[in-house]
């Protein structure tokens, strides 16, 4: 059964930091990875997708990486942004069935 | 991008009822949905995943009996919660992936339950 964490589960920085945010997972037999972002009380909001044959992913200030052997995947995020503040959270889709398992999540404080 | 619309946002409701909560793909057509819940500060919980036209397969321990899915159209699933108890006040959210084979998930913004 695919399990997914991530560290640290809360994270505060001052603004203009660059800053990492690590995911694991148990299966490294995975279709892909999407990063998501979720801000309180709302839905969640789609980062980055990495296919499983992908080494990384970028999108202006945020670069996604795969290590798909180590089963880790990392977000970073550049010059951050007190707007960047909200919950990240990782999910993974193994090579069977269409489920995404997510992680629980790292919350993020950017302070002006 | 895609939009994945949910409806109502927050219903509060009296415990015995059924509340109806319904997830639309905007602009694309969706194959599958999935429904999920979330707890305070915890991630979410896939509940069950929805396929157009045919029946939905739930997670184990969810009761398809009280969380009952119906996906009618290619743009629209419904979650009803039948027979709600206060148990059952919790954060829904939907997904949706495009059926022409994209991979990404689209979500909607949500439903806030709390039965009184």
């Amino acid at each position: 059964k695919q399990e997914v964490t991530q560290i640290p589960a809360a994270l505060s920085v001052p603004e203009g930091e660059n800053l990492v945010l690590n995911c694991s997972f148990t299966d490294s037999a995975i279709y892909n990875l999407q990063w998501f972002r979720q801000d309180p009380g709302k839905g969640l909001t789609s980062l980055l997708l990495i296919q499983s044959s992908q080494r990384e992913q970028t999108s202006g200030r945020l670069n996604a990486s795969l290590d798909k052997s180590s089963g880790r995947s990392t977000l970073y995020i550049a010059a951050s942004q007190p707007g960047d503040s909200a919950t990240y959270l990782c999910a993974v889709r193994g090579n069977y069935g269409q489920n995404f398992v997510f992680g629980p999540g790292t919350r993020l404080s950017v302070l002006p | 991008g895609a939009v994945v619309s949910q409806h109502p946002s927050r219903v509060i409701c009296k415990s015995g009822t059924s509340v109806k909560i319904e997830c639309r793909s905007l602009d694309f057509q969706a194959t599958t949905m999935f429904w999920y819940r979330q707890f305070p500060k915890k991630s979410l919980m896939l509940m069950a995943t929805s396929n157009e036209g045919s029946k939905a397969t739930y997670e184990q321990g969810v009761e398809k009996d009280k969380f009952l899915i119906n996906h009618a159209s290619l743009t629209l699933s419904t979650l009803t919660v039948t027979s709600a108890h206060p148990e059952d006040s919790s954060f829904y959210i939907c997904s949706a992936r495009p059926g022409t084979g994209g991979e990404k998930l689209f979500f909607g913004s949500g439903t806030q339950l709390s039965v009184l």
